[in-house]
């Protein structure tokens, strides 16, 4: 069975300090996809990034980068300099591959950036 | 991205009555779930709304409970029966194309509160 770990239920940071996100996940299959979303308080559900179990690289967009471990089943999510927009709740979820896309969530980490 | 929207955004409804909540896309899309988010708590999936025929439900969800309607590719309901407390959470519709590098997209949700 799929399973989604997000140890950390909340952090807080001062205001542009980095952040680390932590996701580790299981699962049998050897083709899966990772997902990190973005919920904040307004509740809806955005969509961040979607890593394939094939692609290992670590990917950077702005802010915000992935670190992607096949060895350790992880796939942590770095915010640099952080802002009191990035407050919010992050999950992590995975899918299954081959048309399956249900996906299985992480508890999710709340983030609070203070100012 | 396709455009998702629902409705209600949000409602307050009493013990014991039924809510209908409604899923539209901007365009036509393969794939429709609906999820629970019950308060401080991850996303659940309830069921698959596939169209012409049965939602495919989760363990724990029952068509009794959250009878589901697919008419076609760009609309979706769920109905949330005979409600109590318990169910109060939010409900997210998301919508992909069936592939397996496709995305999950959300729509903003329903806020439902039983009381």
């Amino acid at each position: 069975a799929q399973k989604v770990t997000q140890a950390q239920t909340e952090i807080s940071v001062v205001e542009k300090e980095d952040v680390t996100l932590d996701c580790v996940y299981e699962t049998r299959d050897t083709t899966y996809y990772l997902f990190w979303y973005k919920q904040p308080p307004s509740g809806e559900l955005v969509f961040l990034i979607r890593r394939n179990s094939f692609d290992e690289q670590n990917e950077i967009s702005g802010r915000y980068s992935w670190n992607f471990q096949k060895s350790t089943s992880s796939f942590n999510f770095t915010i640099t300099a952080s802002q009191v927009v990035d407050s919010a709740v992050y999950f992590c979820a995975l899918s299954e591959s081959f048309g399956n896309e249900k996906l299985t969530f992480g508890t999710g980490t709340r983030l609070t950036i203070i100012p | 991205s396709a455009v998702i929207s629902q409705k209600p955004s949000r409602d307050i409804c009493q013990r014991g009555t039924s809510l209908t909540i409604q899923c539209q896309v901007d365009s036509q899309v393969t794939m429709m779930f609906w999820y629970r988010q019950q308060p401080g708590q991850s996303l659940t999936l309830i069921a698959t709304a596939n169209q012409g025929s049965e939602a495919t439900y989760e363990s724990g969800f029952v068509i009794d409970k959250f009878p589901i309607s697919r008419p076609n590719l760009t609309f979706s309901t769920l109905t949330v029966s005979n409600m109590s407390p318990e169910d109060s959470s939010i409900y997210l519709c998301s919508v992909g194309q069936g592939f397996s590098t496709d995305t999950q997209y959300f729509g903003p949700g329903t806020r439902l509160t039983v009381l």
